[in-house]
């Protein structure tokens, strides 16, 4: 098994541009998440979906962050505009159950950087 | 609100040596979900034990054990036997039961950098 996908592993911007993220869950799987790493915050969850449906964005910073599911093997997240703030470790995360004891595999991340 | 502290940033520990992780959260909740992650170089986060919080017996995978002492709120990892491989950021996580309209909390503490020296 491939493991969790995201891309690209990489991205630097500019202030204002449109980011998308991009991630393939682990085939199978119906729950995908989507995680924040800084220094200043840790590892933050932002949002997460199950069976394509998001359950819970509460996490999300702000409207500039949005996510979507179209389907159970691809799930996209975007900033418009991104903000230096911004600049991150953002992984993606996916599961084989909705349950408390689900062992959440990680994908590698992607490095952000927003200048 | 649920809280995680680690609040050790970095330990060291020689090979062939026993070191511990501290971990302590805050929360209401009776019924919830401890879990212990390692984060390499990679990046690539990787489950290394989990604990149910209405099970009195302390999880044990190989070489990581946890001491959960619920009523003091805590939850450290201990391991054995250090290898250089262990060397890695770990980070404490709780996640709540889920609620009536099926959602839940993962929250997890800032990480502890741990060194292994040979």
């Amino acid at each position: 098994d491939a493991g969790v996908i995201q891309s690209p592993r990489h991205e630097v911007t500019e202030m204002g541009q449109e980011v998308t993220l991009r991630c393939k869950p682990i085939s199978g799987h119906n729950s995908l998440f989507w995680y924040r790493q800084t220094m200043m915050r840790g590892l933050e969850l932002l949002i997460y979906f199950n069976n394509n449906v998001p359950i819970d964005d509460s996490g999300m910073p702000e409207d500039r962050f949005s996510a979507k599911m179209p389907n159970a093997s691809f799930s996209t997240l975007k900033i418009q505009p991104s903000e230096p703030r911004d600049s991150a470790v953002y992984f993606c995360a996916s599961s084989t159950d909705y349950s408390p004891t689900d062992t959440q595999y990680f994908g590698p991340g992607t490095r952000l950087t927003v200048l | 609100a649920q809280t995680v502290t680690q609040s050790q940033p970095e330990m060291s520990v020689q090979e062939a040596e026993t070191v511990t992780l501290s971990c302590t959260y805050d929360t209401s909740e009776s019924d919830y979900y401890l879990f212990w992650y390692k984060q390499p170089p990679s990046r690539q986060m990787i489950l290394v034990i989990r604990q149910e919080a209405y099970k009195q017996q302390n999880a044990t995978e190989n070489r990581f054990s946890v001491n959960f002492q619920k009523a003091a709120k805590s939850f450290s990892l201990k391991i054995s036997d250090s290898q250089l491989g262990d060397a890695a950021m770990y980070f404490c996580a709780y996640r709540s039961v889920s609620g009536s309209s099926g959602t839940y909390k993962y929250i997890f503490g800032t990480g502890t950098r741990l060194k292994v020296l040979a």
